[in-house]
């Protein structure tokens, strides 16, 4: 079975700082990558994946995340943080035949991690 | 707003109860998925259906039951529930089907059971 460590369960910035996230999946073949952000009292909202075509994978505001196969690797930047951040984030990986034998995917999450940004 | 419409926001019951929470998805989209977030376990993987069908269980309880009615609307069913039921439970659509993972979920605002 697939699984995803995110490293760093709370990080904090100051606001205009680079956020990183991290995110190391465990996977024998390149699976599909996804980071979800998730606000207070709110559901998952993708934020983007990767799907195997370009590693560096851009999403919305201003997210982007890189791909490295050597590392098993999916970390989360952003340039410049902003109050609006402040948010619990996922990383995903796609899961396959594990809880079935008809080869169905699942999403399978890491416990995440928790966003503040300082004034 | 999602599109993933789940009913009722927030529940409260007493232990040793039933509940039933609802969840219609995204227009279009043939598949469903049940989580479980908890504190402790975070979000886990309860179930999936595929156009009325039953396609994969995850960390389910034998308490725990689900369906998708031919509307594609989905319920989950939660019975003689304890203490530790107490979570937030999301659905999500998605538009590919159960061998395509490349299109993600799109989740619901979820609902918030709190069993006394």
């Amino acid at each position: 079975a697939q699984s995803v460590t995110q490293l760093g369960s709370h990080v904090s910035v100051s606001e205009g700082a680079l956020v990183l996230l991290r995110c190391n999946y465990s996977s024998s073949v390149p699976p599909y990558l996804f980071w979800y952000v998730q606000y207070p009292n709110q559901g998952l909202q993708l934020l983007l994946k990767y799907t195997s075509a370009a590693t560096l994978v851009k999403g919305i505001n201003g997210f982007e995340a890189e791909f490295k196969k050597s590392e098993t690797s999916f970390h989360l930047t952003k340039p410049s943080a902003h109050m609006s951040d402040a948010a619990e984030y996922f990383c995903a990986v796609s899961d396959r035949g594990v809880y079935s034998g008809a080869g169905s995917y699942q999403l399978t999450f890491g416990k995440g991690t928790k966003l503040s940004v300082i004034p | 707003d999602s599109g993933v419409t789940q009913t009722p926001k927030h529940l409260i019951t007493a232990t040793g109860q039933r509940v039933t929470l609802r969840c219609s998805p995204r227009s279009g989209d043939l598949s469903v998925y049940w989580y479980q977030q908890s504190l402790d376990q975070g979000l886990q993987f309860l179930i999936q259906y595929y156009n009325g069908e039953e396609r994969a269980k995850g960390n389910i309880l034998e308490r725990f039951s689900a369906q998708q009615f031919p509307d594609l609307h989905s319920e989950l069913n939660l019975s003689s529930l304890e203490l530790g039921d107490s979570a937030l439970y999301f659905c999500a659509s998605s538009a590919g089907g159960p061998t395509e993972p490349r299109y993600g979920y799109t989740f619901g605002s979820g609902t918030r059971l709190t069993v006394v």
